[in-house]
């Protein structure tokens, strides 16, 4: 069946450092990967996506892209900040076989920025 | 705008009694999913409505169930709760299944049993 992969947490950087999330999927067919934000005590937010090999998702100054030659989508930032603290989820969701477009998710990578 | 509303976002009951949580959406999306998630881990799913028809997870307990009267709500009912549920409850919701269609959250309802 589908599984992502996540690096192993928690990550913990100062301000203004450059942040590399790792995620890794195995998938059969062409699955859409998704990167979810979860800040302390709400629910997930959608960060950002890419739907095909090659694309490459990017929101709020952080990015991903598609890579189905690795079968990765690494979540990056240039610099972080203290607001950027939060469990970050790399997920995929594909359409094809018995899966009817589940999400499957990541262990979840807990990340906490100091001034 | 809050788009997917989920009340309460607090809910404390009783071992054993009975317990609803809501759901409500202002997205028009024909799928309303609901997720189980307890500290430290991944969103786990419980089942889905694609518009009126209910997919239930293999694993999902049969203490839990679930009922979608029209296409904007969705509840969640625990019939005898257990210490075991504790936990935070997402509901999610897409425009169909497709794989590229993201799935959008609300912020959750964290279930506590006495």
């Amino acid at each position: 069946g589908d599984s992502v992969t996540q690096m192993e947490g928690p990550v913990t950087l100062s301000e203004e450092a450059f942040l590399t999330i790792n995620c890794t999927y195995t998938a059969t067919g062409y699955p859409s990967l998704f990167w979810y934000v979860q800040y302390p005590g709400e629910g997930l937010q959608l960060l950002l996506k890419a739907t095909k090999a090659d694309d490459k998702g990017s929101n709020k100054g952080f990015e991903a892209t598609y890579r189905k030659e690795t079968t990765s989508f690494h979540l990056e930032k240039g610099s972080v900040q203290v607001s950027d603290s939060a469990v970050y989820f790399c997920a995929l969701r594909n359409a094809g076989g018995t899966s009817y477009g589940k999400l499957t998710f990541g262990q979840g990578t807990i990340l906490t920025v100091h001034p | 705008d809050a788009m997917v509303i989920q009340n309460p976002r607090y809910q404390v009951t009783q071992f054993g009694k009975p317990v609803t949580l809501s759901c409500s959406q202002t997205l028009n999306h024909n799928v309303m999913y609901w997720y189980q998630q307890k500290s430290s881990q991944a969103p786990k799913l419980l089942f889905h409505y694609y518009d009126k028809d209910f997919n239930n997870e293999a694993d999902t307990p049969d203490n839990f169930q679930s009922r979608r009267p029209n296409t904007s709500f969705c509840f969640l009912d625990i019939r005898s709760p257990g210490l075991g549920d504790a936990a935070m409850y997402l509901c999610a919701t897409s425009r169909g299944r497709g794989g590229s269609q993201p799935q959008h959250f609300g912020d959750g309802t964290r279930l506590s049993i006495l």
